[in-house]
């Protein structure tokens, strides 16, 4: 089946460091991929996604590039803050039934970021 | 409110006990689904409700009993659950069959079983 594998942390940056979580998979066809945050105490939220090969997501200075030769979805970001102390998880959106309209997130073992003052 | 919204956000339960987790939806989504977060996991995909349909994933345990009334609420029925069963349990919903969207998911319940 499908999966996500992502590295697994736990990563410690000082503030305005440059950010890399590796995240690769393996499926069957191209799937849309997508990278999720979850803060202390709360549920995962939606950072960024890629539907296509070559597209790139971005946001709050996050970016990741769909690149189907390596089957890689890396999560980048410049210069760090505090406030991304946080969860990261990728994910995979496939069909959980075949011919059906219903999908499913797989997701990565996620990777938790500190950043220090 | 606006969103995903669970409760109780923590809950304590002996194994011989019954209760019930709740999700509600605004967003006007048609899908919802249950996933279970536990420590050094990926997160797992326990149901899927498209149109009020219930999409089963058959490696859940009969324990857990999920229940869709209508598109905007979703509860997990649980009993005779076993420690092994404490996690967050998170609830999410999109928008099924429509594009490339992912979901929007719940702040989750925290259970302890004891």
């Amino acid at each position: 089946g499908n999966s996500v594998t992502q590295m697994e942390g736990p990563v410690t940056l000082s503030e305005e460091a440059f950010l890399t979580i590796n995240c690769t998979y393996t499926a069957t066809g191209y799937p849309s991929l997508f990278w999720y945050v979850q803060y202390p105490g709360e549920g995962l939220q939606l950072l960024l996604k890629a539907t296509k090969a070559d597209d790139k997501g971005s946001n709050k200075g996050f970016e990741a590039t769909y690149r189907k030769e390596t089957t890689s979805f890396h999560l980048e970001k410049g210069s760090v803050q505090v406030s991304d102390s946080a969860v990261y998880f990728c994910a995979l959106r496939e069909p959980f039934n075949s011919g059906g309209s219903n999908y499913k997130l797989t997701f990565g073992k996620g990777t938790l970021l500190t950043v220090n003052p | 409110e606006t969103g995903v919204t669970q409760t109780p956000r923590h809950l304590v339960m002996g194994m011989t006990n019954k209760k019930s987790l709740k999700c509600e939806q605004h967003l006007g989504h048609n899908a919802m689904y249950w996933y279970k977060q536990s420590a050094k996991k990926p997160l797992e995909l326990m149901f899927v409700y498209s149109l009020e349909e219930r999409v089963e994933n058959n490696s859940v345990p009969s324990r857990f009993s999920p229940e869709c009334p209508n598109s905007s609420h979703l509860f997990l029925h649980l009993h005779t659950l076993q420690p092994e069963d404490s996690a967050l349990y998170l609830c999410a919903s999109s928008q099924a069959g429509t594009g490339n969207y992912g979901y929007t998911f719940g702040s989750g319940t925290r259970l302890t079983v004891v």
